[in-house]
């Protein structure tokens, strides 16, 4: 079946600009996460959505950073006034309700500030 | 709270050579257990998980895990590693109390030499 999708592949913006990035999940999936990748290095988590529950929003590095959920479904991360140090692989990974539920994630949006 | 602790940067092993990647945690309750793995550019991959039961989970791929309570380890091994396993491996938890978010290592990089 269709795995977790995102989009754009990779994004090239100016600093100061705007950013949307878009998620679709797997249809079912009531949990998604969003983290951003630095190269090759480790994974800073940003948000999290489960159900219809508050997301948390405890790993957003600034208020430049806001993310929705529409309908329970797609998610789209939004970046605001776009800063060099913004740059890295933003990843989207959904789960199913169970908390034993592993992560699918999918392949990432490269995020080039220059 | 909940921490991963992955105490390799970088494993090096000969192709045919068994291989281990380590993890340790922390987590104040039970944890699930998970390993990913990520070639590049692309996201994370789920492998195996512990949820309860027999401590030597088997996965994808001919990895296995082994659960150890004692020492709080949840090491990734694989009998004879082939260069296609070469890869960034990440730990993770999560403790089953509810409301409880996914923690990852920092990530392992393992090149299998030919």
């Amino acid at each position: 079946g269709a795995g977790v999708s995102q989009s754009p592949s990779n994004k090239v913006t100016e600093k100061g600009k705007d950013v949307e990035l878009r998620c679709d999940p797997i249809s079912g999936h009531t949990a998604l996460y969003w983290y951003r990748q630095s190269l090759g290095q480790g994974l800073e988590f940003l948000i999290y959505f489960q159900g219809n529950s508050a997301p948390d929003k405890s790993g957003l590095p600034s208020d430049r950073f806001s993310a929705e959920r529409t309908g329970g479904s797609v998610s789209t991360l939004t970046i605001q006034r776009t800063q060099q140090e913004d740059s890295a692989v933003y990843l989207c990974a959904s789960g199913g309700e169970g908390l034993n539920s592993p992560l699918h994630f999918g392949n990432g949006t490269r995020l080039t500030v220059t | 709270a909940q921490s991963v602790a992955q105490p390799e940067d970088q494993v090096n092993v000969a192709e045919g050579n068994p291989l281990t990647v380590k993890c340790t945690y922390s987590v104040s309750g039970n944890p699930y257990l998970f390993w990913y793995v990520q070639y590049p550019n692309r996201g994370l991959q789920f492998l195996l998980k512990y949820i309860t039961g027999d401590n030597l989970v088997k996965g994808s791929y001919g990895f296995e895990a082994e659960f150890n309570k004692s020492q709080t380890s949840f090491h990734l091994k694989k009998p004879s590693a082939l260069v296609s396993d070469s890869a960034l491996y990440f730990c993770a938890v999560r403790d089953k109390s509810p409301g409880q978010n996914f923690v990852f290592g920092p990530g392992t990089r393992l090149s299998v030499l030919p």
